[in-house]
């Protein structure tokens, strides 16, 4: 069965230190993979996405991921924290030839120190 | 342009009364997934709806929870009977079409409390 994990529960990082998000996914084919960002009292705004291609996707907000398909991974990454990046981080697969439906990672909630 | 919008954002409910959740996905957009976010369950799919396609109940979790899509457009999420396990944040999302490489657009939730 498709599966994404985010081992992390919780990160806590100083503001202007370098983060990375781990994302592991079980998947049959190719995945379309995604990061969505969840901050108190939103919905889910779209990070970055892969489909093909360059495995080292750009995001908004300075954010970045990288696709490794050896490794099955698809970590999140930014240089430079900021304190407005204190949120919840989702990673998801979509389900092609299921409409596209999400599967989701249990999230990885970041925390940031002043 | 408007986003995905959801009501009402907040519903208190009593064990075994009926709610309707509402969804208004973006103009245009042919596809629609409700989603549901737990506390114990993380962020489960429970249904998509394309066009004029039969929905894809595959996340449903029970025959309590049904769903409609009216006109290709306003969607209501219906919970018969419900129990307190049902307690959760409901999420809509809609896409431009029904496409593999499609991107979820997301509403901001209707959080849902069961007494």
């Amino acid at each position: 069965a498709q599966s994404v994990t985010q081992p992390d529960i919780h990160i806590t990082v100083s503001e202007g230190a370098s983060l990375e998000l781990r994302c592991n996914y079980s998947y049959g084919a190719t995945p379309y993979l995604f990061w969505y960002v969840q901050s108190p009292g939103q919905g889910l705004q779209l990070l970055l996405k892969y489909f093909s291609g360059d495995t080292l996707v750009q995001g908004i907000k300075g954010f970045e991921a990288e696709f490794k398909r050896s490794q099955s991974s698809f970590n999140l990454r930014k240089p430079s924290v900021h304190w407005s990046d204190a949120a919840e981080y989702f990673c998801a697969v979509a389900l092609y030839n299921q409409g596209g439906k999400l599967i989701f990672g249990q999230g990885t909630e970041l925390s940031v120190k002043p | 342009g408007a986003g995905v919008s959801q009501s009402p954002s907040n519903k208190v409910t009593e064990k075994g009364k009926d709610v309707e959740l509402r969804c208004d996905p973006i103009s245009g957009h042919t596809a629609l997934y409700w989603y549901r976010q737990s506390l114990g369950q993380g962020l489960e799919f429970l249904i998509y709806f394309q066009g004029n396609s039969a929905p894809d109940k595959s996340g449903l979790p029970s025959d309590r929870f049904s769903a409609e899509r009216t006109g290709g457009s306003v969607s209501t999420l219906t919970i018969q009977r419900t129990q307190q396990e049902d307690s959760a944040v409901y999420l809509c999302a809609s896409s431009p079409r029904d496409y593999q490489y499609n991107e979820q657009f997301f509403g901001p939730g209707t959080r849902l409390t069961v007494l």
